[in-house]
């Protein structure tokens, strides 16, 4: 089945900086998602993007789909960032598979 | 709008015992999942459903089975716990397959077989 892995696992950050996670996938894709989970464990979509470039607010994602794989970049990071946040890819007509995730901590 | 909605939140079982954890969700999506996460780890697909009546097995489906009935539940069984069932577990619901699919998650439950 189709491999998906984040980057970096772990990463801490001094609040008002800024990060590039990563999400490198194994085949071609017809749906790719970016989840935050928050220290209290709640899931929360944050983009659905399996090609272009999308931003809300602070956060953004790009997906190069030819070359597979897609960044999301925080901006200004906040506390309330601090999480992990999870890409979850999909295939043909399969589920969709999660990465391992990366942990974010923001340091006021 | 509740949403999906997860009950328990919190459980612990004796090895052996039995459980059903209870999934609903109110926004007519068809299709339902549920979802195990390990320490660590993303999340590993244990069952799903396109439909009531309809339902299939993901990744990890040893030790639990599942059932649909309507549309808005679809409640996960553990049938004689083990240690290795000790997880938190997500239910998600999604209003369309494939290419659009936009995943919507209940608040866990968490479950430790002692």
């Amino acid at each position: 089945g189709i491999q998906v892995e984040q980057s970096p696992p772990d990463l801490i950050l001094q609040e008002g900086a800024n990060s590039t996670l990563r999400c490198n996938f194994s085949d071609s894709v017809n749906n790719l998602q970016w989840f935050h989970q928050n220290p209290w464990g709640q899931l929360i979509n944050l983009f659905y993007i399996p090609s272009g470039t999308k931003q809300n607010g602070r956060l953004s994602a790009t997906t190069v789909a030819t070359e597979r794989y897609s960044l999301l970049y925080i901006s200004s990071s906040q506390t309330t960032d601090s999480g992990v946040y999870f890409c979850a890819v999909r295939t043909g007509n399969t589920p969709l598979v999660f990465g391992k995730g990366t942990r974010l901590s923001v340091i006021a | 709008n509740a949403g999906v909605t997860q009950t328990p939140k919190f459980r612990i079982l004796k090895i052996g015992q039995s459980m059903t954890l209870q999934c609903t969700q109110d926004m007519n999506h068809n299709y339902m999942y549920w979802y195990r996460q390990d320490p660590g780890m993303g999340l590993k697909l244990i069952y799903y459903s396109v439909g009531a009546g309809i339902t299939d097995k993901g990744e990890v489906p040893n030790g639990y089975n599942v059932s649909r009935s309507t549309t808005e539940d679809f409640p996960l069984r553990l049938e004689l716990a083990a240690p290795s069932q000790t997880s938190v577990y997500f239910c998600a619901s999604s209003y369309m397959w494939g290419a659009g699919e936009k995943l919507f998650f209940g608040s866990g439950t968490q479950l430790s077989v002692l």
